[in-house]
């Protein structure tokens, strides 16, 4: 079975750009999760989503934004971004929503702002 | 706010030392528990996960974590390590919400 898959894997934008992210979670799994990973915060939880509906949200501004199309993929859109964006944004799938299930990672897509 | 602290966030130890990963979070729920590894250049991955019965749980690798719901912590550990378990691990907590909290992670790197 594929695993989770990320494009592009390497980004470069300048400030105040705005930047799609995609994510194929693996055949079957309905939930997608996105995550911020820069050294020494961890990974910050962005969103959840399942079925097509954002399930939870973490605390970052309006700028991050999420979606999920009805084949399980899901995007994410950073607007106007800021140098403190510069990050590895990781999606992860799950067969269903909530904590029973453990999660599968990508590759992450490298994203830096200059 | 739920949280999770790894309160070590660099280790360095020679092989066949015993590792002990340290683990607390703050909820006073019901929580599913895990801890994932990170290896140079490679994806996340699972180690092992906790979600009822046995405190004790043994993951890939040799590695295994133990569940102590009065201290709210998940503690990993190894009892010899080697070289190639250098890597970041992450610890990471789940209230049967749409949401997973992670650590800020702890480097180990392992001498040979």
């Amino acid at each position: 079975k594929a695993g989770v898959t990320q494009t592009p894997r390497y980004l470069i934008k300048t400030r105040g750009q705005q930047v799609t992210l995609s994510c194929s979670p693996i055949s079957g799994h309905r939930s997608v999760s996105w995550y911020q990973q820069t050294p020494g915060q961890g990974l910050q939880f962005l969103f959840e989503y399942f079925s097509e509906t954002q399930r939870n949200k973490g605390n970052f501004p309006g700028r991050f934004s999420g979606r999920q199309f009805s084949n399980s993929r899901s995007e994410m859109n950073v607007s106007t971004l800021e140098l403190g964006d510069s990050a590895l944004y990781l999606c992860a799938s799950s067969p269903v929503a909530g904590g029973n299930y453990e999660q599968y990672f990508g590759p992450g897509t490298r994203l830096t702002v200059t | 706010a739920q949280s999770v602290s790894q309160h070590n966030h660099h280790v360095i130890l020679s092989e066949a030392a015993s590792l002990e990963l340290g683990c607390n979070y703050s909820y006073g729920g019901t929580v599913n528990l895990f801890w994932y590894v990170q290896y140079p250049g490679q994806h996340l991955q699972l180690l092992l996960k906790y979600f009822s019965g046995d405190p004790l749980v043994k993951g890939i690798k040799g590695f295994e974590a133990e569940f102590i719901k009065s201290k709210f912590s998940f503690n990993l550990r190894k009892p010899s390590v080697q070289w190639s378990d250098t890597a970041e691990y992450f610890c990471a907590v789940n209230p049967g919400t749409y949401k997973y909290i992670f650590g800020t992670g702890t480097r180990l790197k392992v001498l040979a």
